[in-house]
């Protein structure tokens, strides 16, 4: 079973350049989520997608940050326009999501390679 | 908020000897707490998770051990190999779905 997708796998950008991220999740997975990655640290999510929802961006800096899962399967993140500190590694994870308002709902993450963003 | 503290950052150990990882977590309803292991150029793969509602948990040369009275968790790895050599993530969720990673430690196994 193929993982997580994502694409490109390396960008380098100039600053204020505006740049896009791809992620195909597990097939069948409902829940994806898009997390960055500074050097050294762990993963910090940006948001999270029901389905074509987004249920949680409280994270994503939304004046130059934004993404879509318009069919409920593949999303994009977009950056426009990229600034210096956003080079970091955007990494996508997807899950089965929740199958059952009564019971612990079923979360393993799987995590795709992620794409190393550089913004010169 | 949830906030995971983890230790060492770094950590060297001989082949074939143990290596420990240890977290604490501040939110006192995180129930799932998965470890993360991401080898250079790769996502994070899970190696092994636990919930609350057990104490310790084995899977080969792998276990993680769960304080719920101390807030905290560890990742134990025993006879190490070389390709054990990564950087490892905890995590703390309180099962909805929201990850709070800790900062990693890099793991290195000397031959």
């Amino acid at each position: 079973e193929a993982g997580v997708v994502q694409s490109p796998r390396y960008k380098i950008i100039e600053k204020k350049q505006p740049v896009a991220f791809w992620c195909n999740p597990i097939s069948g997975h409902n829940t994806l989520y898009w997390y960055l990655q500074n050097l050294g640290q762990g993963p910090e999510l940006l948001i999270r997608y029901e389905n074509e929802e987004a249920v949680d961006d409280s994270q994503l800096p939304k004046d130059r940050f934004s993404a879509e899962r318009l069919k409920g399967v593949d999303s994009t993140l977009k950056i426009q326009p990229a600034e210096l500190g956003d080079s970091a590694v955007y990494l996508c994870a997807s899950s089965l999501g929740r199958r059952s308002r009564t019971i612990q709902p079923y979360n393993e993450q799987f995590f795709g390679p992620g794409t190393r963003l550089t913004v010169l | 908020g949830e906030n995971v503290e983890q230790h060492p950052s770094t950590l060297s150990v001989q082949e074939g000897d143990s290596a420990v990882i240890k977290c604490t977590y501040s939110d006192s309803a995180s129930n799932y707490f998965p470890w993360y292991k991401q080898e250079l150029g790769k996502g994070p793969q899970l190696i092994i998770d636990i919930r609350s509602n057990v104490g310790e948990k084995k899977d080969q040369r792998i276990a993680v051990t769960l304080n719920k009275t101390a807030k905290h968790f560890s990742l134990h790895i025993t006879e190490t190999q070389p390709e054990d050599s990564a950087v490892y993530f905890c995590a703390a969720s309180e099962g909805t779905y929201k990850y709070i990673f800790g900062t990693g430690t890099r793991l290195k196994v000397l031959a």
